[in-house]
């Protein structure tokens, strides 16, 4: 059973980088297995896919966040981190890690996830 | 980038009631499609797979069904633990998106 927990700052200033780290139990980051995602959720809003690690592979990131995200992995620590930069209040949002089960060309299945951490950016 | 679109946005419903959901994608995605629950204050929990395929320990009121580019999901006898938001999620690709969520309130 994998377990997720997410760590990191709750209150970012504007144009700071929010930086999160999502540690995992239950399997290492760098198994072919797994592939490991962060998903954002605005307060009362629905759910937004942030990107995916596939350790051994590549990342894929949305286009609308593309060139303000980085995803990568620590295999000494068994974590995979978040880093978005440039963030504005829009940022604003609980952040999920959450995993899934490789199956090949339709992978996507979010089976794992942890709690999720809220957010702030504000001065 | 594929959008998804669920309706209705907000149902109210009794325990006991059949309820449906509806997603539909911008383009077609022939099965790949799941649906998720989510409570207030917790994490989304996966309940569909590839449109129709219960996860392990859901319930079996729950079902899915569809494919191409409209979906539902339905729940056969609502019960008091269900009243909670879902979400459809598509992942044709790999730049996975959801639908706006279905709030699900009693009556």
């Amino acid at each position: 059973q994998v377990q997720l927990q997410e760590s990191g700052p709750g209150l970012v200033k504007p144009s700071e980088t929010l930086s999160l780290t999502c540690t995992v139990s239950g399997a290492s980051v760098t198994s072919s297995s797994y592939y490991w995602v962060w998903i954002r959720q605005p307060p009362g809003r629905g759910l937004e896919w942030i990107g995916t690690l596939y350790y051994s592979r590549t990342t894929y990131y949305s286009p609308s966040l593309r060139s303000r995200v980085t995803i990568s992995g620590d295999t000494s620590k068994n974590q995979f981190s978040l880093n978005l930069s440039s963030v504005t209040a829009a940022d604003t949002a609980v952040y999920y890690c959450a995993s899934g089960y490789v199956v090949g060309a339709h992978d996507g299945l979010f089976d794992y996830w942890g709690q999720g951490t809220l957010v702030i950016v504000s001065s | 980038e594929i959008q998804m679109t669920q309706f209705p946005s907000s149902l109210s419903a009794s325990v006991g009631d059949r309820v449906t959901i509806t997603c539909r994608a911008s383009q077609r995605i022939s099965s790949w499609l799941a649906w998720y629950q989510q409570k207030p204050g917790k994490a989304p929990r996966l309940l569909i797979y590839k449109a129709s395929g219960l996860q392990s320990g859901v319930p079996s009121r729950f079902s899915g069904s569809g494919s191409g580019t409209e979906f539902t999901l339905t729940i056969s006898s609502l019960q008091p633990d269900d009243f909670a938001t879902y979400y459809c999620q598509q992942y044709d690709n790999y730049l996975y998106t959801f639908g706006q969520g279905t709030k699900l309130e009693i009556k």
